[in-house]
């Protein structure tokens, strides 16, 4: 069981603005910072957003996170069917003293 | 152009060993630290071990410690991962990532390159 916890699934279809969540605790999301991967189907994960909403270069700005006290979540505006992959967050736990994961949520375009 | 390639996993029975390692090139290795994190059949991912750019330092998941060992060899640019004591929960896909900085810490935990991955797979 992860540790932080994400919907196992979502869905939206083209165009549309879609907004996924992660909930954590006090150790965690609570008081660092959160990160988010992509992870298209039969692939490696890709840095999404890091440090809560800073994308790294080549991520569109379509794609934005935030946070809010133990929650944080991913935006993803202007749905593209290539949107269509398995979204990780992660965080680091001052208790585990290393990061933390979601287990994952499955993004379905419509 | 930066990459980051894992190799060595293998078939294996429990309580058998398994080296795996991770080529990158493309950039400074010694300046940054990487991570091993598996992701098991179906499910999420899991941090396993990093070790800092120096590889002075490493750190480990409770589920690993003691039994997985991290290294590096900055003059080969080669990451490696020590398996012993293997388990059936050890199955994954063992994916090697660069960090963004020579430290590990609650700044700098996030993964900003990620190999394709290696298959570890544990059973009798």
């Amino acid at each position: 069981q992860s540790i932080l916890t994400q919907p196992p699934s979502a869905s939206g279809t083209p165009g549309q603005r879609v907004i996924m969540s992660c909930s954590g605790g006090s150790s965690n999301i609570g008081s660092n910072t959160v990160v988010w991967y992509q992870q298209l189907p039969g692939t490696a994960p890709r840095l999404l957003i890091y440090r809560n909403n800073q994308r790294p270069s080549g991520v569109p700005d379509r794609f934005s996170g935030s946070k809010s006290g133990t929650s944080a979540s991913l935006a993803i505006s202007g749905l593209q069917s290539e949107d269509e992959a398995d979204y990780h967050c992660a965080g680091w736990d001052d208790s585990l003293n290393g990061p933390v994961f979601g287990g994952g949520t499955k993004l379905t375009v419509l | 152009e930066v990459q980051v390639l894992e190799s060595g996993g293998d078939s294996v029975q429990p309580g058998g060993s398994l080296r795996l390692s991770c080529a990158a090139s493309g950039f400074t290795f010694k300046a940054y630290a990487f991570t091993w994190v598996r992701q098991a059949p179906g499910r999420g991912l899991e941090w396993v071990a990093t070790a800092s750019g120096t590889g002075g330092s490493t750190y480990y998941a409770d589920s690993v410690k003691g039994r997985f060992t991290i290294s590096r060899d900055n003059s080969r640019n080669t990451l490696y991962l020590q398996m012993s004591s293997l388990k059936v929960e050890d199955t994954a896909i063992y994916y090697c990532a660069k960090g963004d900085s020579g430290s590990f810490s609650s700044y700098y935990f996030y993964m900003a390159v990620w190999g394709k991955g290696t298959t570890v797979s544990v059973s009798s």
